[in-house]
């Protein structure tokens, strides 16, 4: 199993500009997150997901939307990017919404 | 609004001492308390997780305990090694999946 993986790695966007950061997992996870990480602010939820069509906000959603039409994937749309924006992602998933497993993170630059 | 709070947020322990981390929550409703080790550039990691029925928890070194009258818990390291560096994160959740909140983080150096 590949587990849950993420991409890109980095990313550097214009401010305006628009992009999809991709999440897909191999282990049949109905529970799905989005978080961003930014310095001495821990892990901040951003949309998640519990299951194939169903989509929910979290703490900090604006400028980012989200769908889930496959168990497997849940990407994360940034709809015109601003500076605040910079940080670094994470996808999560989850067989039972406890324990969750992490992907590798994407680091996202917004000039 | 429900937030998680922890403390503190750098602790340096000698290699061999004992490290505790502490955090507090709101949400009465929180029943699920877990704890995230994330080294530099990594994801982070489940290292230990206790539920709301269970006072106290262990697993080798590691050992979290939880006081729900006081809303709080903490995280014991033991014996601590050069590789227990790295940044712990707790979190609380509920039942609601959108709940997960966790806490700003502890970065833990151990020094030889």
């Amino acid at each position: 199993n590949a587990g849950v993986t993420q991409t890109p790695k980095f990313q550097v966007l214009k401010t305006g500009q628009s992009m999809t950061l991709q999440c897909a997992q191999d282990m049949n996870h109905e529970y799905m997150s989005w978080y961003r990480q930014d310095p001495g602010m821990g892990l901040r939820l951003i949309h998640y997901s519990v299951g194939a069509g169903i989509t929910d906000q979290g703490e900090v959603p604006n400028g980012y939307n989200v769908s889930r039409s496959t168990t497997e994937d849940f990407p994360l749309r940034l709809l015109s990017a601003a500076p605040s924006q910079t940080s670094v992602y994470f996808c999560a998933s989850s067989p039972d919404r406890n324990e969750q497993y992490f992907g590798p993170g994407t680091r996202l630059t917004v000039t | 609004g429900e937030n998680v709070e922890q403390h503190p947020s750098t602790l340096s322990v000698q290699e061999g001492d004992s490290a505790v981390i502490k955090c507090t929550y709101s949400d009465s409703a929180s029943n699920y308390f877990p704890w995230y080790k994330q080294e530099l550039g990594k994801r982070p990691q489940l290292i230990i997780d206790i539920r709301s029925n269970v006072g106290e928890k262990k697993d080798q070194r590691i050992a979290v305990t939880l006081n729900k009258t006081a809303k709080h818990f903490s995280l014991h390291i033991t014996e601590t090694q050069p590789e227990d560096s790295a940044v712990y994160f707790c979190a609380a959740a509920t039942d609601s999946w959108g709940k997960f909140q966790f806490g700003a983080g502890t970065q833990v150096v151990v020094t030889p």
